[in-house]
């Protein structure tokens, strides 16, 4: 079966990082972008940026730009999302998503979402 | 304020058909394909339609997409009450508002 599975929930204070993982089984993870969207608490869907595990080519939403990073490691086919500093704006939940069978725009598969509160 | 315009909300009863509009720029919709997408609460977003007006094997015909210059539709027929949901539009962007861009989405009431 073909899935993205993401890393669980995660409760942060401002100031602090993180990392959030989304595992991609049962195709080949390299050679199909992955994309991040944001859901922020009672708003819409944000197109974040994409990261093509294959080279680790990124690109980012004006902005996110500066504000995460993405990366991936094709050995563990894993794409991450990451934070230096967070902050309270940065609650929400976030989805890793790919394009597998209809071009790699038309996200099919998702992952399950992960939740980050970032509270003090 | 999202790149892609949508209305709020949409509302319909059971049988009827509505219609979904979202409305870009030449950097988007005018020069990329539109991709719509069915968010119902707690679960991921699901793919609708891609390349405009094409259909997921498991997405029922009841849905259906077009697009026009700058603008595209999702269009619902035979409303169902499962099918309230948020909807979205999205497309990839050449501009500096890019890699891609959804629209505001749209909540759509089965009265």
């Amino acid at each position: 079966e073909v899935q993205l599975v993401q890393s669980g929930a995660e409760v942060k204070k401002p100031g602090e990082s993180l990392k959030i993982s989304c595992k991609g089984s049962g195709y080949n993870f390299a050679t199909f972008w992955i994309t991040w969207v944001r859901q922020m608490p009672g708003k819409g869907l944000e197109w974040m940026g994409v990261v093509y595990p294959g080279d680790s080519d990124t690109g980012y939403g004006p902005s996110f730009q500066g504000q995460v990073t993405i990366s991936a490691d094709k050995s563990i086919n894993t794409a991450y999302l990451e934070w230096n500093s967070l902050k309270a704006s940065d609650t929400a939940i976030y989805y890793c998503a790919a394009g597998y069978n209809y071009g790699y725009a038309a996200f099919d598969i998702w992952g399950q979402g992960t939740m980050v509160t970032v509270s003090s | 304020q999202s790149v892609l315009t949508q209305p709020p909300s949409a509302s319909g009863t059971p049988g009827q058909r509505v219609t979904i509009s979202c409305s870009g720029s030449s950097f988007n919709i005018g020069s990329n394909y539109v991709y719509w997408y069915q968010l119902l609460p707690g679960t991921a977003p699901k793919l609708l339609i891609y390349r405009n007006s094409q259909r997921p094997s498991e997405v029922p015909d009841r849905f259906s997409g077009s697009k026009s210059a700058t603008s595209a539709s999702l269009a619902i027929s035979g409303l169902r009450s499962e099918d309230e949901a948020v909807y979205y539009c999205a497309a990839w962007d050449d501009s500096l508002s890019g890699p891609g861009v959804f629209g505001g989405g749209t909540k759509l009431t089965v009265l």
